[in-house]
């Protein structure tokens, strides 16, 4: 059974970045086959996917998000991890690291619990 | 269009059947997912593909596309079905691959 977890910090400041890590255990990150996920939640609002990466480093992003997004691997620490720059208020979040399939059908079969990081000075 | 549209809200009386729609364009060219949330925990997955259950999902979870459209259908809703679900597709409009998710609809068991 694949599982993953975020840590980092829950409070960042406005115009900083924002720094998380999924360690992702029951499974290797290059096995292939998966697009290893970022996806964040509004409190109390939808989804929204932040963007993915394979075992190889290649990386797709949300177009709205793209020019402050960095999703990189690990393959030897089995983790992956997300910065997102020049943070705002409105990126006070729920964000959830999660595996996704590689080919179609898509979907997102295992996620982690999420953490807050809330954006406050 | 990039959007996945659901109905916010939705209620069905207990062990009857309820349908969950979402509506997009993306569909037409990929199979949505759907996910089952409750408070304060992480989405679970529920119905993937033409019409997959991952394991431990009960078999009252079913799904179906038909053009533009996915459902989500609960055979005989349970109380501990009352929750948001959310669908969820690749979208490959503008030649830009994303993945993009419906507002989510809440589930509410009478």
């Amino acid at each position: 059974q694949v599982q993953l977890q975020e840590s980092g910090p829950g409070l960042v400041k406005p115009s900083q970045t924002l720094s998380l890590t999924c360690i992702v255990s029951g499974g290797a990150i290059s096995s292939g086959a998966y697009y290893w996920s970022w996806i964040r939640q509004d409190p109390g609002r939808g989804l929204e996917w932040i963007g993915y990466i394979n075992w190889v480093g290649r990386t797709y992003y949300n177009t709205s998000l793209k020019s402050r997004v960095t999703i990189s691997v690990d393959t030897s620490k089995n983790q992956f991890s997300l910065k997102l720059s020049s943070v705002s208020v409105a990126d006070t979040a729920v964000y959830y690291c999660a595996r996704a399939s590689y080919g179609d059908p898509y979907y997102i079969d295992f996620w982690g619990h999420g953490t807050l990081v809330t954006v406050s000075s | 269009s990039s959007e996945l549209t659901q109905d916010p809200a939705v209620s069905v009386a207990l062990g009857q059947t309820v349908r969950i729609t979402c509506q997009g364009d993306s569909l037409r060219s990929y199979y949505g997912s759907w996910y089952q949330q409750k408070p304060g925990q992480a989405p679970v997955l529920v119905i993937f593909g033409k019409n997959n259950r991952p394991s431990g999902i009960p078999d009252r979870f079913s799904g179906s596309t038909s053009g533009n459209t996915a459902s989500l259908t609960i055979t005989g809703a349970q109380a501990e079905d009352e929750a948001d679900y959310y669908c969820n597709s690749r979208d490959s409009s503008d030649n830009h691959v994303r993945v993009i998710f419906g507002g989510g609809t809440k589930l509410s068991v009478l």
